[in-house]
């Protein structure tokens, strides 16, 4: 069985705050592959960020960051500097090949101006 | 520009018609999918397929079916819709090789009154 668990529902932070999301995800295959995507209130899914099982260096893309740890089975996301244009929906999701993409329940991150 | 593309973008429709919703990729991926989403909350699995002629149900129970006749296309179809079908569709699809992402559709806002 495979599940993604993000535990944070809901996050209001204020414009230029760093805020970290939480993703904890349960396989027990070797090979995955872990994403995060965005959902504006426009209601379309935007690719973030995609990182294999054998890969656990730490990303930075602009202010978006990412930390994977496999022994702690996380792949959290991390804004700094938050802007009000960062409100949305974020979505981790883990493949493993089996069927589909699997999503957690999401995070709904408001940043105030 | 979308390489997939979901029609209608917003539908009303009363209750007890039949809809179709459509789906079509340029990308010649082997898998789609349909998710079923209430705005903003879990993407939950209604169908999907590997190829031509073959479906399967996803994680939700839905009273909608799919068919695949062609690569490219990947209707859903509700016969006799409800107010419980109110929520947004998205399509989506992916190569075969499970590293890669799924690139989704904008979405059907569904509404049955």
């Amino acid at each position: 069985a495979q599940k993604v668990t993000q535990a944070q529902t809901e996050i209001s932070v204020v414009e230029k705050e760093d805020v970290t999301l939480d993703c904890v995800y349960e396989t027990r295959d070797t090979t995955y592959y872990l994403f995060w995507y965005k959902q504006p209130p426009s209601g379309e899914l935007v690719f973030l960020i995609r990182r294999n099982s054998f890969d656990e260096q730490n990303e930075i893309s602009g202010r978006y960051s990412w930390n994977f740890q496999k022994s702690t089975s996380s792949f959290n996301f991390t804004i700094t500097a938050s802007q009000v244009v960062d409100s949305a929906v974020y979505f981790c999701a883990l493949n493993t090949g089996r069927r589909a993409l699997t999503f957690g329940s999401g995070t709904r991150l408001q940043v105030q101006p | 520009e979308a390489d997939i593309y979901q029609t209608p973008r917003y539908l009303v429709i009363g209750t007890g018609k039949k809809i179709t919703l459509e789906c079509s990729q340029t990308m010649g991926h082997d898998k789609m999918y349909w998710y079923q989403q209430d705005p903003g909350m879990e993407l939950h699995l209604i169908h999907y397929s590997y190829g031509v002629n073959s479906t399967e149900k996803g994680d939700l129970s839905s009273e909608s079916t799919v068919s695949r006749i062609r690569t490219e296309h990947f209707p859903l179809t509700l016969e006799s819709a409800r107010p419980s079908h109110t929520s947004q569709y998205l399509c989506a699809s992916s190569p075969a090789e499970k590293d890669y992402g799924y690139t989704f559709g904008s979405g059907t806002r569904l509404t049955v009154v």
